[in-house]
């Protein structure tokens, strides 16, 4: 079945780039049915939506934070990646990889476990 | 796009139902009935419960059951059994491509 595997930095500097890599295995991001997330969750709170990419390319980004993220998919790899410069400690969370689909009205019905990283000097 | 309002705790006996409610505008959980909900046990990923307000994907039990009223979408957990003790997160469409979660609740089978 489809699994998603987040991996990456565990520990990032301020004012430097996070970056993190979601591999797709036993099946492919180029779908046309489904779209790939990222979501984190800062430690002890809620869930927060970052962006999504479908495998053309086009991307969405949450108005809150797109002025520092890129979300990237190599589909010779499928693989889905993250970008976000400019890191705060208040970034520091665990980043979960999801699918989302359209068929599903937008929820994600698949995740990866998480990467937790942590932005500290 | 702030947060949805949700309770932060919940609690019911073994077999009772628990309501957990989940309040945005009118620009997401009012305007679209693309509503989903998720159960998190600590220190594992989020499991998608119901999506599109009340549909359950499959393997999802039917003890758990949604609703929306206005602005407020609801999730019902009947039958309440030890394993169902995690966080709960709503989430909804809010146009422009847009998403945004709910502030979670935490579920205690007491």
């Amino acid at each position: 079945q489809v699994q998603l595997q987040e991996s990456g930095p565990g520990l990032v500097k301020p004012s430097e780039t996070l970056s993190l890599t979601c591999t797709v295995s036993g099946g492919s991001v180029s779908s046309d049915s489904f779209y790939w997330s990222w979501i984190r969750q800062p430690p002890g709170k809620g869930l927060e939506y970052i962006g999504y990419i479908y495998y053309t390319g086009s991307t969405h980004y949450s108005p809150s934070l797109e002025s520092r993220v890129t979300i990237s998919v190599d589909t010779s790899k499928d693989q889905v990646s993250l970008k976000l410069n400019s890191v705060t400690a208040a970034d520091t969370a665990v980043y979960f990889c999801a699918r989302g689909g359209w068929e599903l009205g937008d929820a994600f019905d698949l995740w990866g476990q998480g990467t937790m990283v942590t932005v500290s000097s | 796009q702030s947060a949805l309002t949700q309770p932060p705790s919940a609690s019911g006996s073994p077999g009772q139902s628990v309501t957990i409610s989940c309040t945005g505008t009118s620009s997401d959980v009012g305007g679209y009935n693309y509503v989903s909900w998720y159960q998190q046990h600590p220190g594992k990923a989020p499991r998608l419960l119901l999506y599109e307000v009340t549909k359950r994907p499959s393997g999802v039990p039917d003890r758990f059951s949604g609703s929306k009223s206005g602005n407020t979408a609801s999730l019902t957990v009947s039958g309440l059994q030890a394993e169902d003790e995690a966080d709960y997160y709503c989430n909804s469409y809010a146009g422009n491509n847009n998403q945004v979660f709910g502030t979670g609740t935490k579920v205690t089978v007491l």
